[in-house]
């Protein structure tokens, strides 16, 4: 079927240092593609998002790239502080539907 | 309201029990969605609910899951004869009307459920 791969699964990086969370859809329509953080126990939240017709978004130190020939999106976070870690899903919208990946376990060492 | 409110926030109940789970969607958003997410893993797609059409209930695992939605606003998820595979903590989400997967969610709280 048509989901969202996302890569890697865990990632663990040293403050201060970058990060970068890579999702690859398989349906050339998707047209919208959010990015959610949830911190333990705590609800899903929508930090960014970006539509198919610009290449990249910047919100302070969060950024999302959209590859449409490649089919694939990623999520750029730098200057990374404890505050940071947390699981990160990306989503596409698919057949009229919105298909999540699996997502990724951020640890920010201090 | 401000937010999706979900209720309650932790259910334990025994095994064989029903159960249902409320979610109140911020106002004013006619999509509504229904999902499981695992002790540690990611977001399980349960229902979608959309104005009057007829729901989308692709995701429910059983006929034992069953929901509703009243009036287009409060919805209720309802778990018959509850099994332990089904601990779990139930999340709800609603967006603004749209087609569909073309705006982002606002999840609630969730509702942490444990069959013992």
């Amino acid at each position: 079927g048509e989901n969202v791969e996302q890569h890697p699964s865990t990632l663990s990086v040293q403050e201060g240092d970058s990060a970068v969370i890579k999702c690859t859809y398989s349906d050339s329509a998707s047209n919208y593609f959010p990015w959610y953080k949830q911190e333990l126990g705590k609800r899903p939240q929508l930090i960014i998002d970006i539509r198919s017709n610009v290449g990249e978004k910047k919100d302070q130190r969060i950024a999302v790239t959209l590859n449409k020939t490649a089919k694939h999106f990623s999520l750029h976070i730098t200057e990374t502080q404890p505050e940071d870690s947390a699981v990160y899903f990306c989503a596409a919208s698919i057949n009229n539907d919105m298909r999540f990946g699996a997502g990724t376990r951020l640890s920010v060492k201090p | 309201g401000a937010g999706v409110s979900q209720s309650p926030s932790n259910k334990v109940t025994e095994k064989g029990k029903d159960v249902e789970l409320r979610c109140d969607p911020i106002s004013g958003h006619t999509a509504l969605y229904w999902y499981r997410q695992s002790l540690g893993q990611g977001l399980e797609f349960l229902i979608y609910f959309q104005g009057n059409s007829a729901p989308d209930k692709s995701g429910l695992p059983s006929d034992r899951f069953s929901a509703e939605r009243t009036g287009g606003s409060v919805s209720t998820l309802t778990i018959q004869r509850t099994q332990q595979e089904d601990s779990a903590v139930y999340l709800c989400a609603s967006s603004l009307q749209a087609p569909r997967g073309t705006h982002g969610y606002t999840f609630g709280s969730g509702t942490r459920l444990t069959v013992v």
